[in-house]
């Protein structure tokens, strides 16, 4: 099955630096890859997503990459704000069917 | 097009007794998926659904968890003679039917917290 790996656990970054966090992944035949922002208790909510055809995808301050050959993917946030604030997972599907594994979890606290 | 729902977003029951959690997924989506998430860990899968089938649920506990998704009404999670290790929040999520091999976006309900005493 597929193992999803997020590294570091916690990041904390000044206001307007940049955050990167990255996850690896295990199953080669995976071919999507969603981030999720959690904040406390509140509903993951789906942020942004790559599929296996492109290597980046951008929206707004956020963008993912992925790198196939290398089995991980990242998330890259700019001019990061206090309200980005909450713990980020990363996820891959399993087998034929769709659910997916997800990761940790990595909390990003933005320092005002 | 009001999203994922569930109810009750807190439940409490004593050791013992039943749990139903109740999903309505998205308007247009078939597929339901269930998660628990214990306090400061990540998300755990328990069961995919679709409508009057189960497809896959490897991820549910052997005795105790049920789940079914009928041709009318909410997928409901059902735990059985709960105990307090059952104590976490379950997450439903919806996505559309899939097209052929092209994954769909799973989207999250905003969760049953479940303590049980």
């Amino acid at each position: 099955g597929e193992n999803v790996e997020q590294h570091p656990s916690t990041l904390s970054v000044q206001e307007g630096d940049s955050a990167v966090i990255k996850c690896t992944y295990s199953d080669s035949a995976s071919n999507y890859f969603p981030w999720y922002k959690q904040e406390l208790g509140k509903r993951p909510q789906l942020i942004i997503d790559i599929r296996s055809n492109v290597g980046e995808k951008k929206d707004q301050r956020i963008a993912v990459t992925l790198n196939k050959t290398a089995k991980h993917f990242s998330l890259h946030i700019t001019e990061t704000q206090p309200e980005d604030s909450a713990v980020y997972f990363c996820a891959a599907p399993t087998g034929a069917n769709s659910k997916l594994t997800f990761g940790k979890g990595i909390t990003l606290s933005v320092r005002p | 097009n009001a999203g994922v729902m569930q109810n009750p977003r807190h439940l409490v029951r004593r050791r013992g007794q039943e749990a139903r959690l109740r999903c309505s997924p998205m308007k247009g989506h078939s597929h339901v998926y269930w998660y628990r998430q214990l306090p400061e860990e990540g998300l755990k899968f328990m069961v995919y659904l679709q409508k009057e089938n189960i497809i896959d649920e490897s991820g549910m506990p052997k005795e105790r968890f049920s789940a079914e998704f009928p041709k009318e009404g909410p997928s409901i999670l059902r735990i059985q003679q709960v105990v307090r290790g059952d104590s976490a929040a379950y997450f439903c999520a919806s996505s559309p039917p899939n097209r052929g091999f092209i994954y769909n976006e799973q989207f999250f309900g905003p969760g049953t917290r479940l303590t049980v005493l």
